[in-house]
Parts: C-alpha cells; structure tokens; sequence
C-alpha cells in the first residue's frame, strides 16, 4: 500500500529558481492539501483541492500554485523560490464521508527544502 | 493565524506516567482530530472526535471536547518511551468549496525511560 508519495524528499534551490513538488495517491480520494511545517508554527495549510479541477487557496498561499488534472497527483510549484520558502512540505489526503465532511488526513513522508 | 493551539509547549515525564496535552480553538468546528508526529516523519491520524460528542476513547488515548469552551484534551495513559513524538490537534472547519483541517503549533512529549 504506496498510500501518499511524495517526491523529492529533499531539495536545494536558488533564490529565483522553479521547482514543483510532487504528490500522488493510490486510495482514490478526492480530498488533497498541501501543508508547510516550520519550526515553532505547527503546520499551516497552502493550497487545497477537494476534488479534480477544484483547487482554492489556504493560510499561506503566495508564491505558490497548485492544478489538480487527475484525482491522484497534486503538484505543488514554486515559482520564483525565496529563502522564506525554506520549509518541510507535506501533502496530505482524505476521503469524503457522504455527508460533506472528511474524516482523517493520510500525510506522505514530507519534502524538506531548502532555498539559498 | 492558528486556529488551534496547543499547550503546554513541551512536556517531559517518566514512563509509566500519563501526559495531558490541552487543544483551544476560535471559531465553530465540525469534528476535532489529533496527530502525531514522529521525528523527521509524516503526520499520523490518531483519533478524532465529533462535535456532539464529549469524550472518546481508543487504546490508551483519551480525549475530550467541550465545545462551550472551545477546547479539548488529549490524555495518553501509562506513557511509554515509544509514545515520544510532537503531538498536534486540528479542527475540521467548514470553508466556500469544502472543508478543511486546520493545525495548531504542537505539543513536544519526550517520555523518559
């Protein structure tokens, strides 16, 4: 069971440079979310899809965009990398319980960046 | 800005000791979760507790929801070394195309052996 991959899972830029991070799932869920990890400030959501083609934005989402083609991938890309984007990246998934709610978030192992 | 947070911060016990970790929020919720985190690793779903309910169980994990409050409480029984990891709650809020999860800063629990 592959559950959420996320790829690379480490990765050093130049300030100016474009990278996108990749993420898939294999449980079908149409839930999927893209979180930052820094020290001292817990995980902070930044872009959103709750379904293929619908994507919206979360807490922090300058500076990065997402597209959701496929209900497995959820790419998430950097466009111009600052040092502020110097941070553990999580994609996560969920499935939709049939009343409009999800249940548990199923997180890949994380994606540290670094930004120079 | 968080809508949960976490407290204390850090939390250093024995093992064979419990730890409560305490979870406040702002705005209405429809479900609360709980996570943990091991070094370096991904987040793990541990529980998660509807609005309409006040306490639930599950192995040595005990939580709690007050809603009037707007807090919760995680309680781990007779810790265990293997129980040391950072542990985060999150509410379940209703946003314009859906819902999502939304996580506090943490709790750090070191279980000493």
């Amino acid at each position: 069971n592959a559950g959420v991959t996320q790829t690379p899972k480490f990765q050093v830029l130049k300030t100016g440079q474009s990278m996108t991070l990749q993420c898939a799932q294999d449980m079908n869920h149409e839930y999927m979310s893209w979180y930052r990890q820094d020290p001292g400030m817990g995980l902070r959501l930044i872009h959103y899809s709750v379904g293929a083609g619908i994507t919206d934005q979360g807490e922090v989402p300058n500076g990065y965009n997402v597209s959701r083609s496929t209900t497995e991938d959820f790419p998430l890309r950097l466009l111009s990398a600052a040092p502020s984007q110097t941070s553990v990246y999580f994609c996560a998934s969920s499935y939709e319980t049939g009343t409009g709610l999800y249940r548990e978030l199923f997180f890949g192992e994380g994606s540290r960046l670094t930004v120079l | 800005s968080q809508q949960g947070e976490e407290d204390p911060q850090a939390l250093s016990i024995q093992e064979g000791e419990n730890a409560t970790m305490n979870c406040s929020y702002k705005t209405s919720i429809n479900n609360l979760q709980w996570y943990r985190q091991n070094s370096g690793r991904g987040l793990v779903h541990l529980i998660l507790i509807r609005s309409n309910e006040r306490e639930k169980h599950s192995g040595r994990l005990r939580v709690t929801l007050d809603t009037s409050k707007k807090s919760s409480s995680l309680l781990i029984t007779a810790s265990r070394a293997a129980d040391t990891a950072s542990y985060f709650c999150a509410t379940d809020r209703t946003m314009e195309y859906g819902n999502k999860l939304v996580f506090g800063a943490g709790t750090i629990l070191r279980v000493k052996s």
